[in-house]
């Protein structure tokens, strides 16, 4: 059974603090990678695709780095802002990459101000 | 920028009663999806769909479930008789259908069974 962990379960930081966190999965069979914010009352919101070992992403102040080898994927955002207030959910493909996604449970991720 | 919509935000109804979600997905997309939480737990695929006809269902996704496209536009969920169980966040989304393509959910639609 495919298994998606996140860590922590949430986290709350100061404004200005940089944070990151973790997302865990099968290292055999690796198709992606996808990391997605989640606001309250909004939808999901997809921030990376990741699919080779040792790739990097940026989108602005958040970036994610991926270990297909052993199994991990890190979402680091620097200097945080209460806009970026959110669960943050990695998910994987079932199979190929156009099959479901599998998610984590996320990490809820509280900035104050 | 489009997105996909869903209808309503939020659903009340009494066990054993049929409900329809309903979603409209990005036009131009090929795979359209349906997907559930239960509050406090993880986001769980329920059925995905492509070329008019399911491609995948989760063991979730019991005869109970259906989906419909009905016509060009609309991609529907029906839960025929509802359980307490059944209360969740039910998310439609669709992707573009290029491998590894990122999914566009809808805000959800809120179930409340009573």
């Amino acid at each position: 059974i495919l298994n998606v962990e996140q860590s922590p379960q949430s986290l709350h930081v100061q404004e200005g603090d940089s944070t990151n966190f973790t997302c865990s999965f099968p290292s055999s069979n690796f198709y992606a990678l996808h990391w997605y914010r989640w606001e309250t009352a909004k939808s999901p919101e997809a921030l990376f695709v990741m699919t080779l070992n040792g790739d990097e992403k940026k989108k602005g102040r958040i970036s994610a780095t991926l270990n297909t080898k052993e199994g991990y994927s890190y979402l680091y955002i620097k200097g945080s802002q209460p806009e970026d207030s959110a669960t943050y959910l990695c998910a994987f493909p079932r199979l190929s990459g156009n099959t479901p996604l599998v998610f984590g449970k996320g990490t809820r991720l509280s900035v104050i101000a | 920028e489009p997105e996909v919509t869903q209808t309503p935000s939020h659903q009340v109804t009494q066990m054993g009663q049929e409900v329809i979600l309903r979603c409209v997905p990005i036009s131009n997309h090929l795979y359209f999806y349906w997907y559930r939480q239960i509050l406090g737990q993880k986001v769980e695929f329920l059925v995905s769909f492509y070329n008019n006809e399911i491609s995948e269902k989760s063991e979730i996704f019991d005869d109970q479930f259906s989906v419909e496209r009905p016509d060009g536009s609309n991609f529907t969920l029906k839960i025929r008789s509802t359980k307490l169980e059944d209360s969740a966040m039910y998310f439609c989304a669709s992707s573009s259908g290029t491998e590894n393509s990122p999914l566009h959910f809808g805000n959800g639609t809120r179930l409340t069974v009573t």
